[in-house]
């Protein structure tokens, strides 16, 4: 299994700011996944977090609005960048075990 | 392309009653599913998978290739079993995973 710690839990934030959400695994892992759940919605997948290498995106989701960090195994950022109200959403952090997935509780962002 | 479809946003039972939670799922591999649940305030987290063919907290989920699908059902409603249900899909050699809409379980005392 694996534990994973997700801060901040909760933000609320200026519009055109930069908030930056980090997620840290008890365990090394290659891949690292970062997740957006807007309200009454599902889990969307923003993009993978490779180390050593560029994140991979998902359509939809471009590096200049969602950089990410992945300096080791262990732990990666994702920043959310020039916030608008629209991206007031559940960001969640996720890793792959043998056969499950594992998710942070989860930083649930305002933007006012 | 995958997808994973919960056709109920919202599934109302009496405590004891039967539940069936029904996904589908759309995938051109051989699949992997799952059902995560959501209690509220709590994370994300696995409830079982198809190829375990367990029984976790009284709830089934039995894999029907011929009709793509992974439902969820337990016969007797607990008040405890009120949570949103996720069915979720692992696409193999991508690790990546895709999830239905969720399905949110409301068991009436």
């Amino acid at each position: 299994s694996a534990v994973i710690s997700q801060k901040p839990s909760r933000d609320i934030c200026q519009r055109g700011t930069s908030l930056t959400i980090q997620c840290q695994v008890d365990s090394q892992v290659t891949m690292m996944f970062w997740y957006r759940q807007q309200p009454g919605q599902s889990l969307t997948l923003i993009a993978t977090a490779n180390q050593g290498s560029e994140a991979t995106y998902e359509s939809g989701f471009v590096i200049d609005k969602f950089p990410i960090s992945r300096p080791n195994l262990t732990f990666s950022t994702l920043t959310v960048s020039n916030m608008s109200p629209e991206d007031s959403s559940i960001y969640l952090c996720s890793v792959l075990g043998a056969s499950e997935a594992f998710f942070g509780q989860g930083t649930r962002l305002t933007v006012v | 392309a995958q997808r994973v479809t919960q056709p109920e946003k919202l599934l109302s039972v009496f405590k004891g009653a039967p539940v069936e939670l029904k996904c589908n799922y759309s995938y051109s591999g051989s699949p992997e599913l799952f059902w995560y649940v959501q209690y509220s305030r709590q994370r994300l987290q696995l409830l079982l998978r198809h190829i375990s063919r367990e029984s976790i907290k009284g709830f089934t989920a039995d894999l029907n290739k011929g009709e793509t699908s992974f439902h969820l059902k337990k016969p007797f409603a607990q008040e405890e079993d009120s949570a949103m249900y996720y069915c979720a899909l692992l696409r193999g050699g991508y690790q990546k995973v895709t999830f239905g809409t969720g399905t949110k379980l409301q068991v009436i005392p």
